[in-house]
């Protein structure tokens, strides 16, 4: 079955210095992966996604993600944090082909920014 | 491009009674998934349309069901609520195919008192 860890529940960061979010996979093919990033009493939005090629991918507000198969991970990065990144962060795996699986998320990795 | 619209944002119900609370899909998507999201956990998926019928669905009781109209939009409902039931429903949009990635709503919050 498939399945998502995120080992940090909780990460502090101060503001202008770099992330990494971990998350590691399980999955029987080649994942379809993706982050997103919740808001206090907000729903998801989608930060990046993998679906083959470049293992490197870029996303939006300066977030990239990195595919390593041999090691089922697909950490999240942005070299410099702002303040208004600090929200809950979840990393999901994503159908097959066929579209009929569901996303199966992570626990999510809460992200505080301080000055 | 709408992107996905729940209603209501917030309710709270007690517990027996039954709950209904409505998803209008992104505009060209044809497939509507809900999610529960307990507080402080990810998103656990409740189950999934496609052109109206049910094509996938995860641990839930039978109580939980749901509609997809031709329009696309989707109902989630919900029977004899349990306190547990207390959480955010999230429903996303996608194409069959999965390439497009999945739109969320920003969710309707159920309280169960």
């Amino acid at each position: 079955a498939q399945s998502v860890t995120q080992p940090d529940i909780h990460i502090t960061v101060s503001e202008g210095a770099s992330l990494e979010l971990r998350c590691n996979y399980s999955y029987g093919a080649t994942p379809y992966l993706f982050w997103y990033v919740q808001s206090p009493g907000q729903g998801l939005q989608l930060l990046l996604k993998y679906f083959s090629g470049d293992t490197l991918v870029q996303g939006i507000k300066g977030f990239e993600a990195e595919f390593k198969r041999s090691q089922s991970s697909f950490n999240l990065r942005k070299p410099s944090v702002h303040w208004s990144d600090a929200a809950e962060y979840f990393c999901a795996v994503g159908p097959n082909f066929s579209g009929n699986t569901p996303l199966v998320f992570g626990k999510g990795t809460r992200l505080s920014v301080i000055a | 491009e709408t992107g996905v619209t729940q209603s209501p944002t917030h309710l709270i119900k007690t517990r027996g009674q039954q709950v209904t609370l409505r998803c209008s899909s992104q505009s060209g998507h044809n497939t509507v998934s809900w999610y529960q999201q307990a507080l402080g956990q990810g998103p656990q998926f409740i189950f999934q349309y496609y052109r109206e019928e049910e094509n996938g669905r995860g641990n839930f009781p039978p109580r939980f069901s749901g509609l997809q109209f031709p329009n696309y939009s989707s109902e989630l409902n919900v029977n004899a609520l349990e306190l547990d039931d207390s959480a955010l429903y999230l429903c996303a949009s996608s194409l069959a195919t999965p390439g497009e990635g999945y739109t969320f709503g920003s969710g309707t919050r159920l309280t169960v008192v």
